[in-house]
């Protein structure tokens, strides 16, 4: 069985940032896809990053630009660096492991809640 | 954009079986997958690759996927099985998932 566990969320003004962190154990981060997903209060599972074992990095529109993906292979963790917040953006974020190359997820985090307001 | 669209709300009686929908355009050409989400839990796979079921997940759970729909059939429902239920896929480097259907064992 694979662990994930996100850390990181918290309440942020609008405009603000915040990295999430998300530590693998019992796998190498790196040798699969990873992704984070978000999901805001009520509403639906929303993709939000993915990165590729060899590293090549994909956004949804709704963050292109203000989130970065990346990983530190020492560590075995993936992050998602949050800039200029927005409301929006409000909602609980999951890391989540592909089971290889663009398939399913086999392994999602407890989640971390990410509030974005003033 | 590749969409997924499913039934918001899904009602079934007690021991009868349930049939949740996902529809996309010729979505019967890709691989579709199923998670059940419990309030305040992370999502757990019920069915990938169609009609596979991970270990642990009960017969009565079942899938299919043909033409522009994919099904996802759970039989003798049961009072645990309310939760929601998302359909997903995989497009163009992104996961897309379906709105999610909220199914409710009366």
């Amino acid at each position: 069985e694979f662990h994930l566990v996100e850390s990181g969320g918290g309440l942020i003004q609008p405009g603000g940032s915040l990295r999430l962190s998300c530590a693998a154990s019992d796998f190498t981060v790196s040798n699969y896809y990873m992704s984070w997903v978000r999901q805001a209060p009520g509403k639906g599972l929303e993709w939000v990053s993915l990165i590729y074992s060899g590293g090549s990095t994909y956004y949804a529109d709704s963050v292109k630009g203000r989130f970065t993906i990346s990983r530190d292979n020492s560590k075995n963790t993936l992050y998602l660096q949050m800039n200029s917040l927005r409301a929006e953006d409000t909602a609980v974020y999951y890391c989540a492991k592909d089971v290889g190359y663009g398939d399913y997820v086999d392994s999602w985090g407890q989640g971390t809640l990410v509030t974005v307001s003033s | 954009s590749y969409d997924l669209t499913q039934p918001l709300s899904v009602s079934v009686a007690l021991g009868q079986t349930a049939r949740i929908t996902c529809e996309g355009n010729n979505i019967g050409s890709k691989n579709v997958h199923w998670y059940q989400q419990r309030p305040g839990q992370a999502p757990v796979l019920v069915i990938c690759r169609d009609v596979i079921r991970p270990s642990g997940i009960p017969e009565r759970f079942s899938g299919s996927n043909s033409g522009n729909t994919a099904t996802l059939s759970i039989s003798r429902a049961q009072a645990g099985d309310e939760a929601d239920y998302y359909c997903q896929v995989w497009d163009s480097s992104t996961l897309v998932f379906g709105g999610g259907t909220r199914l409710t064992v009366l």
